[in-house]
């Protein structure tokens, strides 16, 4: 069975400060991992994907395949990333997502 | 880039009558779609995955007679949600994947917001 979890509700931070929103999959082949974004009255958005290890807005995540965490990570958060943000598993049956629960992530200035 | 779009974005109705939701995909065509259930603060839970020209595959616990999915062409599949109960209330959500674009990426609708009285 695949399943992904998202530990966090709600993320709060400082604006500047690090953020770091967990990720951990449960998935018996190789998976692909994905964090999906949703901003406030918009619709969810793929933000990236592990494969293409890229930078987008200043986050990057890193798939461990050992702790079976795909952690989404970024230096210096500011207030436009407040948004609520989706770890998704896409298996093996046909391009569908499994998603978390989701972390909303809250930047204060 | 590529736009699907949901109609309508939110719906009341009844229990008992049978609502249809629309999702398009206006500039590509769409071999597959998704639709996705989102209840209040919880997680996209996906309820079935549409194909163009055949039958939807529903994931488990997803009664498909309740859950009438179409996807007649390459740019529309309909959700009808038969004899509809107060517990269907919730956001439905679909997606689209673009078989000329990158393999694993989809692109999001905005939602439909069902409540049934």
């Amino acid at each position: 069975a695949q399943r992904v979890t998202q530990p966090e509700k709600l993320l709060s931070v400082f604006k500047g400060a690090p953020v770091e929103l967990k990720c951990n999959y449960s998935y018996s082949g190789s998976p692909e991992l994905f964090w999906y974004v949703q901003y406030s009255r918009q619709r969810l958005q793929l933000l990236l994907r592990h494969i293409s290890r890229e930078s987008i807005k200043g986050f990057t995540a890193d798939l461990n395949k050992g702790e079976t965490s795909f952690h989404l990570k970024k230096p210096f958060a500011q207030e436009e990333d407040s948004a609520m943000y989706y770890c998704a598993l896409m298996g093996a049956s046909g391009y569908a997502l499994n998603f978390g629960k989701g972390t909303s992530l809250l930047v204060t200035p | 880039g590529a736009v699907v779009s949901q109609h309508p974005s939110r719906v009341i109705c009844k229990s008992g009558t049978s609502v249809k939701i629309e999702c398009r995909s206006l500039d590509f065509q769409a071999t597959t779609m998704f639709w996705y259930r989102q209840f209040p603060k919880k997680s996209l839970m996906l309820m079935a995955t549409s194909n163009e020209g055949s039958k939807a595959t529903y994931e488990q616990g997803v009664e498909k007679d309740k859950f009438l999915i179409n996807h007649a062409s390459l740019t529309l599949s309909t959700l009808t949600v038969t004899s509809a109960h107060p517990e269907d209330s919730s956001f439905y959500i679909c997606s689209a994947r673009d078989p000329s674009g990158r393999l694993y990426e989809q692109y999001f609708g905005p939602g439909t917001r069902l409540t049934v009285t």
